[in-house]
């Protein structure tokens, strides 16, 4: 599966939109972009995933560049809650679900 | 909605007991996944269980462990003559079918301690 870098820690202001970018520049085109995250001390926690086209549900909305090389997971109004580590995966074998180091997102008062 | 639902939710035993942490998918699902996430890791596969298929142990660290998946539902891991270097958060995940396509609902995993 494709390798993935996303920035180690983020900052966002409550109630602004959180932009978490991931770059995939060796995706593949059967392989799907995911998005999790993990709250301290849960389990992961599935947000959304897309193949090419952007992708927008209760949580949140993934857009993903024409290439595929890279994509933005959007968080359209950041709460507190929503501080947690974020994962970016890109996957087609159902075995290797790997998680890297992610996103650490704080939300601030 | 249940989601995964995983027992115990603590483990503390000594080096050499065996453990046997237990897994509930979501109703329906075929998939089951087990995974481990050592302190600050990401998580590491370790077996994964689809229908009535046999299952995928490529993950396995050891013949210490093993899994089963009893009537397509319920799980359990098991870890024989634990070792310290087993202490982990297990986790497991469910989804409705195999396959990229399909997103995997993890339960709150197991904090298994091994002293």
């Amino acid at each position: 599966d494709a390798k993935t870098t996303q920035p180690t820690s983020m900052d966002c202001a409550e109630g602004r939109a959180a932009n978490l970018p991931c770059n995939h520049s060796t995706i593949s085109g059967n392989e799907y972009v995911y998005w999790y995250r993990q709250i301290h001390s849960q389990g992961p926690q599935y947000i959304i995933h897309g193949l090419k086209n952007n992708e927008t549900n209760e949580m949140a909305s993934l857009i993903i560049t024409e290439d595929r090389k890279s994509s933005t997971l959007i968080l359209p109004h950041a709460t507190l809650r929503d501080t947690a580590v974020y994962y970016c995966i890109v996957r087609v074998a159902v075995q290797n679900f790997v998680f890297g180091p992610g996103t650490r997102l704080s939300v601030l008062p | 909605g249940a989601g995964v639902s995983q027992s115990p939710s603590n483990k503390v035993t000594e080096k050499g007991k065996d453990v046997e942490l237990r897994c509930d998918p979501i109703s329906g699902h075929t998939a089951l996944y087990w995974y481990r996430q050592s302190l600050g890791q990401g998580l590491e596969f370790l077996i994964y269980f689809q229908g009535n298929s046999a299952p995928d142990k490529s993950g396995l660290p050891s013949d210490r462990f093993s899994a089963e998946r009893t009537g397509g539902s319920v799980s359990t891991l098991t870890i024989q003559r634990t070792q310290q270097e087993d202490s982990a958060v297990y986790l497991c995940a469910s989804s409705l079918s195999p396959g990229a396509f399909y997103e995997q609902y993890f339960g709150p995993g197991t904090r298994l301690t091994v002293t």
